[in-house]
């Protein structure tokens, strides 16, 4: 039984470059969280998929930032003339379905860190 | 929208001691739930334990309990016998059922067991 991996685990690139981190959930999750995290903060909400729908986007996705979920199983976060400001750590969970839906853990993966120089 | 506060400064603590970490949350909402999350310098943030709003006992997992107070709108974290692989940056998040799915984190509390 395997986790939520992701994949790269690193990324450096230069400003105004294009990158795109790709997230594979545990297997039967049908949903699926992108979070961003920076330095001595907490993670921060971006955006969420049921199956391939995604369902909520947070202001924090401007323009520059896209994901998908094709075929409502691994997602990709692509983010467009990368900025400084980019740089995070990139968390992706994902969660079942269950009856109830307050105990609908999100487990995470264990992040891709970008770094923009 | 909802709100956690987790204000501690880096704590030291004694192997095999007990440690209770601090959060406390603001809704307006009647259902929703607490979780606590631990993340280590690898980064990964690893599921703990989980409180309902509902829930009338407080939740246990092992080593781990949560000290739920609805009124006081406080959701701490008690870690009982610390042991080395304890050492980690501690979240407290909430999900509410109804309107969103996100989870909203607090900044974190970084915990250090020394032998």
């Amino acid at each position: 039984d395997t986790g939520v991996s992701q994949d790269p685990r690193h990324k450096i690139t230069k400003r105004g470059q294009n990158v795109t981190f790709r997230c594979d959930p545990i297997s039967e999750h049908n949903r699926l969280y992108w979070y961003r995290q920076t330095l001595g903060q907490g993670p921060e909400f971006l955006t969420y998929f049921q199956n391939e729908a995604q369902l909520e986007k947070s202001r924090l996705l401007s323009d520059r930032f896209s994901a998908e979920r094709p075929k409502g199983s691994f997602s990709t976060l692509e983010i467009q003339r990368t900025e400084q400001g980019d740089s995070a750590m990139y968390l992706c969970a994902s969660s079942p379905t269950l009856a109830g839906g307050l105990g609908d853990t999100q487990y995470f993966g264990p992040g891709t860190r970008l770094t923009v120089l | 929208a909802q709100k956690i506060t987790q204000t501690q400064p880096g704590m030291f603590v004694q192997e095999k001691e007990a440690v209770t970490l601090d959060c406390t949350y603001d809704t307006s909402d009647q259902s929703y739930g607490l979780f606590w999350y631990k993340q280590p310098s690898s980064g990964e943030m690893i599921f703990l334990i989980y409180q309902g709003s509902y829930d009338e006992q407080n939740a246990t997992e092992g080593r781990y309990s949560l000290n739920f107070q609805k009124a006081r709108k406080s959701a701490n974290l008690v870690i009982s016998a610390s042991q080395l692989g304890d050492s980690a940056m501690y979240f407290c998040a909430m999900r509410l059922l109804y309107g969103n799915n996100r989870l909203a984190f607090g900044k974190g509390n970084q915990v250090v067991v020394i032998p």
